[in-house]
């Protein structure tokens, strides 16, 4: 399964709200799971099975979507939301999207 | 205090052959799939393989068949990633991780626990 994120990278200000969009290219149902990185660390769980928020993360970020289409929203971007994320499917192996990269405009 | 610790940045000569550890602490080792994802500069994770520590079975990415075993030592509560005939695009950071749901038990699953990394170079 191929998982497709856009934008690939996108330039933001405090406080905007910044919406990623992750592809399968088929059903996943919603074994859907995001990944916060940031330079020369391993990724962090944000969001797994789609929407449902892993303990200890902001609320600012919101997890949508089911079967193929998915949708990854943080509002009210703060200086520590600069980062890489990334979408993994859970359904038949477990693959990643290639990222997007959220940059300070 | 549950964690994945690796071993240190390696450097490898092209055709040789890497071994990266990954040692679980704090928590039942054989209880949980461990899993191998690595990121070559620049670019985006890629998932390898994964191990089940209770029994040794292994299932790995296609990309990968014939050159990479995974092994574990349930004494040690440590996983090993070995990747032979090594080429320079083979220069990544490689990451363990774990599976969230316990062996055996079925649903929706995402990776909760990760290693540090450990970069690995493939340069002549």
């Amino acid at each position: 399964i191929q998982m497709t994120q856009s934008p690939s990278s996108l330039s933001a200000s405090i406080g905007d709200r910044v919406t990623i969009t992750c592809r399968a290219s088929q059903n996943v149902n919603k074994y859907l799971n995001w990944y916060q990185q940031k330079p020369g660390r391993a990724p962090k769980l944000l969001i797994y099975a789609a929407s449902t928020l892993q303990s200890g993360v902001s609320s600012r970020f919101s997890g949508s979507g089911s079967g193929t289409e998915f949708t990854l929203i943080i509002s009210n971007l703060q200086s520590e939301d600069f980062a890489t994320y990334y979408c993994q499917q859970t359904y038949n192996t477990w693959t990643f999207g290639l990222g997007t990269k959220v940059e300070v405009k | 205090q549950v964690r994945l610790e690796q071993s240190g940045p390696e450097v490898m000569k092209p055709g040789a052959s890497m071994r990266v550890s990954c040692k679980a602490s704090g928590y039942t080792f054989t209880d949980y799939h461990i899993y191998w994802v690595r990121q070559t500069p620049g670019q985006g994770l890629e998932w390898m393989g994964r191990i089940n520590p209770t029994s040794g079975g292994t299932n790995s990415a296609q990309k990968f068949d014939g050159r990479v075993t995974m092994t574990g030592d349930a004494a040690i509560s440590t996983a090993y990633l070995e990747l032979n005939s090594l080429k320079s695009d083979d220069t990544a950071v490689y990451y363990c991780a774990r599976d969230f749901l316990r062996i055996g038990v079925p649903g929706i699953t995402w990776f909760d626990l990760w290693g540090q990394g450990t970069l690995v170079t493939v340069a002549s």
